[in-house]
């Protein structure tokens, strides 16, 4: 069975990088996953595609400060030059006949 | 530019019937697979269902099973989610989404509270 696993909780300082973790359970580690940034009050919106390989497309508009990158089953959103309106809850994602969600993690800037 | 807009989210008592709609725009939506997915007040993310872009597949989260019924009109570019037998742990917003290529679309979501 498909698993996404991510920290419940991620901080760090304004200006500062941040990485944020999404490990797929046994057997998946081939998987692309999606990162998805939804702030306080609003909906998910995408930030990027990520194959296993490390290459990855970011959705319109999101900054160069968003990368990707991947090791493994482990599937990696760094943030750098951390703003204040980067603080929301990230979300990974893969997706077949059903999606599947990580937990998801809360980002705290400082 | 691609608009998901849902509605007809509301309150609604437990074993109780809702239909929310998907108003799609922007893209060729009969290419499309489209889902649901719902967060319910302070959890994360999950996946409800999903339709092929003919409807000739369909899937759901054990958790909505039997209780609701995915479907979409192609002439009309709109989705729809019919909720029967609804429980207190129905009660999330309810986002429609798509991938197209490599990007996903979100809705803005529609809220559905089940409550006496």
């Amino acid at each position: 069975q498909l698993v996404l696993t991510q920290s419940p909780s991620a901080s760090a300082s304004l200006g500062a990088s941040v990485k944020l973790t999404c490990t797929l359970s046994s057997g998946h580690s081939s998987y692309a996953i999606a990162w998805h940034q939804q702030q306080p009050e609003k909906g998910p919106r995408y930030l990027m595609k990520l194959n296993s390989d490390g290459s990855h497309s970011k959705g319109d508009g999101i900054p160069d400060r968003f990368s990707g990158s991947s090791s493994g089953a482990e599937r990696y959103l760094t943030i750098s030059s951390l703003q204040s309106e980067d603080e929301a809850d990230y979300y990974c994602q893969t997706w077949g006949t059903a999606w599947v969600f990580g937990g998801g993690t809360k980002l705290t800037v400082l | 530019e691609v608009q998901l807009v849902e509605s007809g989210g509301g309150l609604v008592k437990p074993g109780g019937s809702l239909r929310l709609s998907c108003a799609a725009s922007g893209f060729t939506f009969s290419s499309y697979s489209m889902n649901w997915v719902r967060q319910a007040p302070g959890k994360g993310l999950e996946w409800v269902s999903s339709i092929s872009s003919s409807s000739s597949y369909i899937y759901y989260a054990d958790s909505v099973k039997g209780r609701f019924t995915i479907s979409r009109d192609n002439a009309k570019n709109s989705l729809y989610l019919q909720m029967n037998s609804l429980r207190a742990e129905d009660t999330a917003v309810y986002y429609c989404a798509t991938r197209r290529v490599d990007t996903f679309y979100w809705g803005q979501g529609t809220l559905v509270t089940v409550s006496s």
